[in-house]
């Protein structure tokens, strides 16, 4: 099974900030990465698939790359609406696999 | 644009099944894979498994002996059976839609719910 390990586990920014999440995978999986945004009480969000496609309505701040082993998440100026918990997930092979999380607060 | 809801019981005791249904509006379960995905509390999420109309499924090895995820097309209703829980089946329950495009890329979640194996 593919492991996924995402750093940092917790982040503090300002708005305006730009931000970077990191995300490993325990083996090669081509682009089969994505990102998905978590905010208590609400349905989880799809911004990144296949490593570095936006989809459809994220803002252009978003942007995923990598491929392989490592991939980065940047948000290039964080809103108020973009603290949030941001996960990345693996579909190259099933089980398909999830990082732990990335806590992004307000500093 | 489509919207998933997931329901059931919030409580279930140990050693009983789990059921929960999620219901598909503005779209057909005709059309994608579904998947069911947890997020036990203070943890990250986990792949339980997904199913297809046609009766296909695919199950994380780790719950297999225990998960059943089935459809009802005619009700647009995707279905979690999860026997033999244990407190450690405490979680939020989430139903997800799979991309017509890209397998394994959840595009539509439901807000999902929160389930709590206690007697």
């Amino acid at each position: 099974d593919v492991q996924m390990t995402q750093s940092p586990s917790s982040l503090s920014a300002s708005v305006g900030d730009r931000v970077t999440i990191t995300c490993r995978a325990s083996q090669t999986i081509d682009t089969y990465l994505n990102w998905y945004q978590l905010k208590p009480g609400k349905a989880p969000k799809l911004l990144i698939y296949a490593a570095s496609s936006l989809h459809s309505g994220v803002p252009l701040r978003f942007s995923g790359s990598g491929s392989g082993t490592d991939f980065t998440l940047t948000i290039s100026s964080l809103q108020p609406e973009d603290f949030a918990t941001y996960c990345c997930q693996q579909s190259d092979s099933t089980p398909y696999s999830f990082g732990q999380g990335t806590k992004l607060e307000i500093k | 644009q489509v919207q998933l809801q997931e329901s059931g019981p919030g409580l279930v005791k140990p050693s009983e099944t789990l059921s929960l249904t999620c219901s598909v509006s503005g779209g057909s379960t005709s059309d994608n894979y579904w998947n069911w995905i947890r997020q036990p509390p203070g943890k990250g999420l986990e792949w339980i498994g997904y199913a297809f109309y046609s009766g296909s499924t695919n199950y994380n090895p780790s719950l297999k002996s225990r998960v059943t995820i089935s459809l009802d097309p005619s009700k647009n209703q995707i279905f979690l059976k999860l026997t033999s829980v244990t407190a450690a089946d405490t979680a939020i329950y989430y139903c997800g839609r799979d991309s017509l495009d890209y397998a394994g890329v959840v595009d539509v979640w439901g807000k999902g719910t929160t389930v709590t194996v206690s007697s």
